[in-house]
């Protein structure tokens, strides 16, 4: 049983417009969600995290949206750069572990095209 | 500042073989956490441990097992290796309270 899915395997977006990635979780002990991101031949990298009590949280380009509601996240990437293009991976967490233990989506890869 | 490093990067072996991997993580780092991705899949939670004590572990068989160091590097042991535990291993380092940093993993070929 999936407790965190990203439906959408792949999205390309136009350079300079914007790149929403989403995902849905289905466990609602889950109190920290954070998004990474994968280049080929490398592990993946920290990008944005939200905790369950706030519904926004930004940083520079990236802008991520909570709503525990729907049981909902996106990320909001603007401008989109073509060295954005990536696998986008949403992640949760319970219990106050605040980032560890986590439990990721499948993946979303993006392109970016100049 | 040297990042979470993975040893060795990849690795083939044969059915029924045991595999030792190994994480050392960023200086300061206490708290170190092995995944398994399988490919076209996200990481899979295995085991999370802080200060050698185990803090954490996902649905992974007993074959699975771990174990980290005074100085806080950490190895990964699988026993009885099957076709299905070819996967890119991950190792993440955190303070205890942080995201998790990743190194690179090491690559399993299961044959």
């Amino acid at each position: 049983d999936q407790q965190v899915k990203q439906n959408s395997p792949s999205l390309s977006v136009q350079e300079g417009r914007i790149s929403i990635l989403n995902c849905d979780y289905t466990n609602s002990m889950f109190d920290y969600f954070l998004w990474y991101k994968k280049y080929p031949a490398e592990g993946p990298t920290f990008l944005i995290s939200i905790s369950s009590i706030k519904d926004k949280n930004e940083d520079g380009r990236f802008t991520v949206f909570l709503n525990k509601s729907a049981k909902h996240l996106s990320l909001h990437i603007v401008p989109s750069q073509p060295g954005d293009s990536a696998v986008y991976f949403c992640a949760a967490s319970y219990d106050n572990n605040a980032g560890n233990m986590l439990t990721f989506g499948g993946g979303t890869r993006l392109m970016v095209k100049p | 500042d040297a990042g979470v490093t993975q040893s060795p990067t990849h690795l083939i072996k044969t059915r029924g073989q045991h595999v030792t991997l190994r994480c050392s993580p960023i200086s300061g780092h206490k708290s170190v956490s092995w995944y398994q991705q399988v490919l076209g899949q996200g990481p899979q939670f295995i085991f999370q441990y802080y200060e050698k004590e185990e803090r954490g572990r996902g649905n992974f068989p007993d074959r699975f097992s771990a174990r980290q160091f005074p100085n806080y590097s950490s190895e990964l042991n699988v026993n009885a290796l099957l076709l299905g535990d070819s996967a890119l291993y991950l190792c993440a380092s955190s303070l205890v309270v942080s995201p998790l940093h990743f190194g690179n993993g090491t690559r399993l070929t299961v044959t």
